[in-house]
């Protein structure tokens, strides 16, 4: 039972362009949200958060976004950069709790 | 910045053999975290710890156990290993904040575990 999903494998956007990345949860009780970057033999990097009571996140180029009555967040990118090619996860915390729930990942090409 | 910890990064062993992974939390981070990662999945949370207790439990087989040591450190022991058990595995800290409940999980490079 997947309760967090990443419905799109990959993505493809040339530099400087806006990169963004979705994903969709099932689980009403996830109160927090975060994005992590993961580069092969790697450990995921952690990149931004949003909390439940928020729609909205800003750091940098990075923005997340939260629709609860949808169940949906998004990563968006800008402008993005070759370096922002990796695999991004979605991940959920419910309740207080320390597990997080990931995503399927999606794997982001930045080309020039 | 100093960062999480992992030791060994790669690790061959037979069926039914033993390992131990070792994890060394971000320096005042209180919460250790497991997470297995097979070929092709995503990460799936195994055990954490809190303050040297169990703070929660994923789907850990009843094969490995793990503890959380007085200097934080985090060793993970495993068992009678089977091929499924080739995967990568991470370890994740948290902390800095008064209580259990954190939220952002720094992850270390991982250890490759090889079954044959």
């Amino acid at each position: 039972d997947q309760q967090v999903k990443q419905n799109s494998p990959s993505l493809s956007v040339q530099e400087g362009r806006i990169s963004i990345l979705n994903c969709d949860y099932t689980n009403s009780m996830f109160d927090y949200f975060l994005w992590y970057k993961k580069y092969p033999a790697e450990g995921p990097t952690f990149l931004i958060s949003i909390s439940s009571i928020k729609d909205k996140n800003e750091d940098g180029r990075f923005t997340v976004f939260l629709n609860k009555s949808a169940k949906h967040l998004s990563l968006h990118i800008v402008p993005s950069q070759p370096g922002d090619s990796a695999v991004y996860f979605c991940a959920a915390l419910a309740g207080g709790g320390n597990k997080l729930t990931f995503g399927t990942g999606t794997q982001l090409k930045v080309e020039l | 910045a100093a960062g999480v910890i992992q030791s060994p990064r790669h690790l061959i062993k037979e069926k039914r053999e033993t390992a131990t992974l070792k994890c060394y939390p971000i320096p005042r981070h209180d919460t250790v975290y497991w997470y297995q990662q097979g070929p092709g999945q995503d990460p799936q949370f195994l055990i954490s710890f809190y303050e040297k207790m169990q703070s929660d439990k994923g789907s850990i087989p009843d094969r490995f156990s793990a503890q959380q040591f007085s200097d934080y450190h985090s060793e993970l022991n495993m068992s009678s290993l089977e091929l499924g058990d080739s995967a990568l595995y991470f370890c994740a800290s948290s902390g800095g904040l008064a209580g259990p409940i954190h939220y952002e999980q720094y992850f270390g490079p991982g250890t490759r575990l090889t079954v044959t």
